[in-house]
Formats: C-alpha cells, sequence, structure tokens
C-alpha cells in the first residue's frame, strides 16, 4: 500500500523568508499524482499545488513551488516570502492511477512576524 | 467556484446512537469523499465514490457506511457511534480522473460520548 511521510511535524519561519516543507511517499506505480493541500485554522483545506509524476519539471504557483524527486520518492514544498496568511497545517497528498488518495500526517507551519 | 456543504459543523452524539453526515456538491462532480482527520494521522479516507449508487472502500470503512442515491449527495452512515469514532469528518468532491483536484467541504466534528 502506499504511504505518504511528512517527517516534519511542525515548522516555523520568519515572515518574508522561505520554507521547506518536506514529503516522501512510497510506491511501485509509475503513474500518480502528487498534491499538497493547505488547511488555515478553522478554514476549509485548499489545493497549493499538484504534480503530475510524468512530467518532469517542477510545478510553481506564485510564491510556491515543489522539488520533485521521482526516483527518490521526495515531494517537497517551498514556500517564498512568507506571509502570515501561509500559516496553517500543510498536508501531502499522493493519488493513484485506481483513485486512492493517500496523505500525510501534516505540517503544522507558522509564521512569526 | 466549487462548493461543497456539510450538513453541520459540530455534531454531538451519544454512544450506540446512528449518525447522518450529509455532503453536497453544486459543480456536478462525478468523484465525491468521507475521510476523517486526527491529530497525528493526517486524513484518512474512509469510503469513496464515483457515480451514482457506485462506492469503493477505503483504508479504514469499518463502522462506517454510505449513500450516494444522487449525484450531488454523499452520505457518511454511523451504523452505531462508538466513542473511537470521535473525529474530524471531511467530505470531498473532484471530477472524473485522478489528476483531478479535490474540493473540501468545511469539515463535521463529531463528538461521541
Amino acid at each position: 500500500a502506499q504511504t505518504v511521510t511528512q517527517s516534519q511535524p511542525e515548522m516555523s519561519v520568519q515572515e518574508a523568508e522561505t520554507v521547506t516543507l518536506s514529503c516522501t511517499y512510497d510506491t511501485s506505480e509509475s503513474d500518480y499524482y502528487l498534491f499538497w493541500y493547505k488547511q488555515p485554522p478553522s478554514r476549509q483545506m485548499i489545493l497549493v499545488i499538484r504534480q503530475e509524476a510524468y512530467k518532469q519539471q517542477n510545478a510553481t504557483e506564485n510564491r510556491f513551488s515543489v522539488n520533485f524527486q521521482k526516483a527518490a520518492k521526495s515531494f517537497s514544498l517551498k514556500i517564498s516570502d512568507s506571509q502570515l496568511g501561509d500559516a496553517a497545517m500543510y498536508f501531502c497528498a499522493y493519488r493513484s492511477g485506481n483513485n486512492d488518495m493517500r496523505f500525510g500526517a501534516g505540517t503544522r507551519l507558522t509564521v512569526k512576524p | 467556484d466549487v462548493k461543497v456543504t456539510q450538513s453541520s459543523r459540530y455534531l454531538v452524539k451519544r454512544t450506540g446512537e446512528k449518525v447522518f453526515l450529509e455532503c453536497v456538491q453544486d459543480m456536478d462532480h462525478e468523484n465525491m469523499f468521507w475521510y476523517r482527520q486526527d491529530p497525528g494521522l493526517g486524513l484518512r479516507l474512509i469510503y469513496f465514490s464515483y457515480d451514482v449508487k457506485m462506492k469503493e472502500k477505503g483504508d479504514i470503512p469499518e463502522g462506517y457506511s454510505v449513500s450516494r442515491e444522487k449525484k450531488e449527495r454523499f452520505s457518511l452512515i454511523l451504523e452505531s457511534a462508538s466513542t473511537n469514532q470521535t473525529s474530524m469528518y471531511l467530505c470531498a468532491s473532484s471530477r472524473g480522473g485522478n489528476q483531478e483536484t479535490q474540493y473540501f467541504g468545511p469539515g463535521t466534528r463529531l463528538l461521541v460520548l
């Protein structure tokens, strides 16, 4: 079974600085999708960024980018120019070809002013 | 904008009660999902449905059942609530296809006494 591991339960970053959240996954499949979701306090979970495994180019969405290392099964999220509104729980997720969706345990990000 | 709504934000039930959690989406999505979210465990998939009257077990289906009579509505049923089912329950929906983003509801925090 596929597993998703987020090894950092908590992270903190100074406002305007850069932070990287780690995620590794385990799979024997070659075709799959990876996602980072953000869950602000008491608010709905929303998609931050996603990556197709067949694409070598790392996905980027404004201040958010990923470092996708397929051979290493690593999918880290980099947040540049951190803002107070980035404070949230961040979940890494994996979706397989048969619609199986797996989430990591989450990383709580604190942004210090 | 996609909207996923859940019938209750907070719910308190007694052990042995039958509990219904309702989820409605307004974007004609084929796929709908039920997760529970617990600290340190992330999100775990209970059931998902890829079409009306279709359902698939997720990782932790024991003690739960689901119903999807209409495309926009996906219900989670706790046949006989137990204290270990105290949790946050999240509903999500997506279009068909594994690359599609899941859109989440606000969650229902269930307390079973």
